[in-house]
Order: structure tokens, then sequence, then C-alpha cells
């Protein structure tokens, strides 16, 4: 089955820097690529999701990067702010199994 | 449109029960995957829904069962509690299941 590994698992990062977070997945089957960000106490939401279809996805001050070959898929998030502080996970399916997740990235954004 | 609603939100109970959790999906998903959330091992898969049909299922004891009814409502059991099932347990909607998924607030539960 689908293995995905995500790094690192902790990231601290300055307000205004950039933040990246890197994974991993084992079936070249994969063809989806969310992001989840939970905060403390709450529900984990979709922040941007990416095909295999497509290279690269931006939403402001987020984009996704996915390469094939390699099998990897990283996040990135710019000019972060203490807001972003949550922890992320990355996860990817292929058509018609399950949604396998990452370890997840606990990010703090120090102000 | 109401999100994914998901009771009880919290449960306490002692080893060797059983207990049931209900997912209420957004209206017009057809499509409900259950996960455990834990410190250390992040979300785990437990099983998708569709159409009333079990569709893909984790790496879970036959303790942890599930199903789904007619109007996309599903419910999870579990059967002789242990204390390592204490946890966090979201449920999660999409329209097909391919497709982006919402969750609900999640149950905690909790086994003394």
């Amino acid at each position: 089955g689908e293995n995905v590994e995500q790094h690192p698992s902790t990231l601290s990062v300055q307000e205004g820097d950039s933040a990246v977070i890197k994974c991993t997945y084992s079936d070249s089957a994969s063809n989806y690529f969310p992001w989840y960000k939970q905060e403390l106490g709450k529900r984990p939401q979709l922040i941007i999701d990416i095909r295999s279809n497509v290279g690269e996805k931006k939403d402001q001050r987020i984009a996704v990067t996915l390469n094939k070959t390699a099998k990897h898929f990283s996040l990135h998030i710019t000019e972060t702010q203490p807001e972003d502080s949550a922890v992320y996970f990355c996860a990817a399916r292929a058509a018609g199994n399950k949604l396998t997740f990452g370890g997840g990235t606990r990010v703090l954004v120090k102000p | 449109k109401a999100g994914v609603t998901q009771t009880p939100r919290y449960l306490i109970k002692t080893r060797g029960q059983q207990v049931t959790l209900s997912c209420s999906p957004i209206s017009g998903h057809r499509s409900v995957s259950w996960y455990q959330q834990t410190p250390g091992q992040g979300l785990q898969f437990l099983f998708e829904y569709f159409s009333e049909t079990q569709r893909n299922k984790g790496n879970f004891p036959g303790r942890f069962s599930g199903r789904q009814f007619s109007n996309s409502r599903s419910e999870m059991n579990v059967s002789t509690l242990e204390l390592g099932d204490s946890a966090l347990y979201l449920c999660a909607s999409s329209l097909r299941g391919g497709d982006e998924q919402f969750f609900g607030p999640g149950t905690r539960l909790t086994v003394l």
C-alpha cells in the first residue's frame, strides 16, 4: 500500500520568513495530493491540493510543487504569520484507494 | 450548507465496553471516511464508505467496524474497548471519494 513520509516533524520560523515542508510517497499510481492544516483543538482543513497532471499550484502565500519522477511534493509558505502556526499534513491517494497521510509537521511562527 | 457533524463529541468508556460513533456528511456527499488520530500515530485511516458499501479498509482489527445508511450518514463501532483505543476519531465526507474531503469536529474517546 501507499506510504507517505513527511519532513520535518517540527519547524520553527521567524515571522516573515518562508517555511517548506516535504513529503515523499511510494505508490506511483497516486494522482491526488492534498495538504491539510490543523490548528490546536480544531479539525483538519484543506488548504491546497494538486493533481498529478500539474507541477505547481499557488494560492496567495502558499504553493505546492509536485515531482512525479522523484515521487515527492512540497508545501511552501511565504511571508509566514503567527496564524500560520499549526500542524500541517500532506496526503496522497491513487484513484479508488484510501487517502494516506504523512505524519504531520508542527509549524511554529515566532513573532 | 451545513458542515460535517459528529456525535457525540466526547465519550468516556471503560475497557471491554463497546461504543458507537455517528457521522453526518455534508448534504449531497456520498463518501464518508473514518480516521483515528493519536499524538504519536497521526491520522490513521480506518475505512471508507460510498453509497452504503465499504470501498476501502485500513489496517485495524476486526473490533473496528462501520456502516453507511441510505442517507449517507455513517456509524462506526468499536467493540471490546482497549486502553489504546483512546483517540480522536474523525470522519470526513466528499462528493465521490476521490476529491476534497471535509472533516468533522471529531469524537474524543477516552477508555479507562
